[in-house]
């Protein structure tokens, strides 16, 4: 069936440190996957997507890696900063379904000064 | 350029009433998405609207409606108001559709409270 599933709720790193944020989908179909970061009081933003033709996507101190034969992508965050720290979604867009999103259960990433 | 504008941003209403909330898409965007963000559920589709008609619609009762106006601008609605309504309600636009420079832009949300 359709989901997008994290492995993790909550992720306390120290400033400086890479952050491993994890998802997993079920469908084997799946083409396309977005990632968003929701600071608090504000809507989620966009950060990074990636395409099943890739394996990886670099962007500005963000990687996103899809690994399709385990159906399972994660976001790295170099150098984690304070601002880094949000709920992190994962989203997939339902092909049949014009701009409709599903999204993980979202992971909060809390930076230790 | 001005991002996704939505209001209320916060608002209170008891049982049984109804509530109007309303969202400026991005300037050229046509297409308006409606999000559901509650604890317990994470976000959830409600429905999309593209030059005025829906195009999808979420699994959420008849109580849940919008519309979208000439102008792009969208409103939705939710009659008859129950405690488990409490969530925020994200609007989010784009262009056309998703994938590539097409992402979708999310609002603010308006965070409505049912007491």
């Amino acid at each position: 069936g359709e989901s997008v599933g994290l492995h993790l709720p909550t992720l306390s790193v120290q400033e400086g440190d890479n952050s491993i944020i994890n998802c997993a989908y079920s469908n084997s179909a799946s083409d396309y996957f977005i990632w968003y970061k929701q600071e608090s009081g504000k809507g989620p933003q966009f950060i990074i997507d990636i395409r099943s033709n890739m394996d990886k996507r670099q962007g500005q101190r963000v990687t996103v890696l899809l690994n399709k034969t385990v159906k399972h992508l994660s976001l790295q965050i170099a150098a984690t900063q304070p601002g880094d720290s949000a709920v992190y979604f994962c989203a997939e867009p339902q092909r049949a379904a014009g701009n409709k999103l599903t999204f993980g259960g979202g992971t909060r990433v809390l930076v230790k000064p | 350029k001005a991002g996704v504008t939505q209001t209320p941003r916060y608002l209170i209403k008891t049982r049984g009433q109804q509530v109007t909330l309303s969202c400026s898409p991005i300037s050229g965007h046509r297409s308006v998405s409606w999000y559901q963000q509650t604890p317990g559920q994470g976000l959830q589709f409600l429905f999309e609207y593209f030059s005025e008609t829906q195009r999808n619609k979420g699994n959420f009762p008849g109580r849940f409606s919008g519309r979208q106006f000439s102008n792009s601008r969208s409103e939705m609605n939710v009659s008859t108001l129950e405690l488990g309504d409490s969530a925020l309600y994200l609007c989010a636009s784009s262009v056309q559709g998703i994938g590539g420079a097409n992402v979708l832009t999310f609002g603010a949300g308006s965070r409505l409270t049912v007491l």
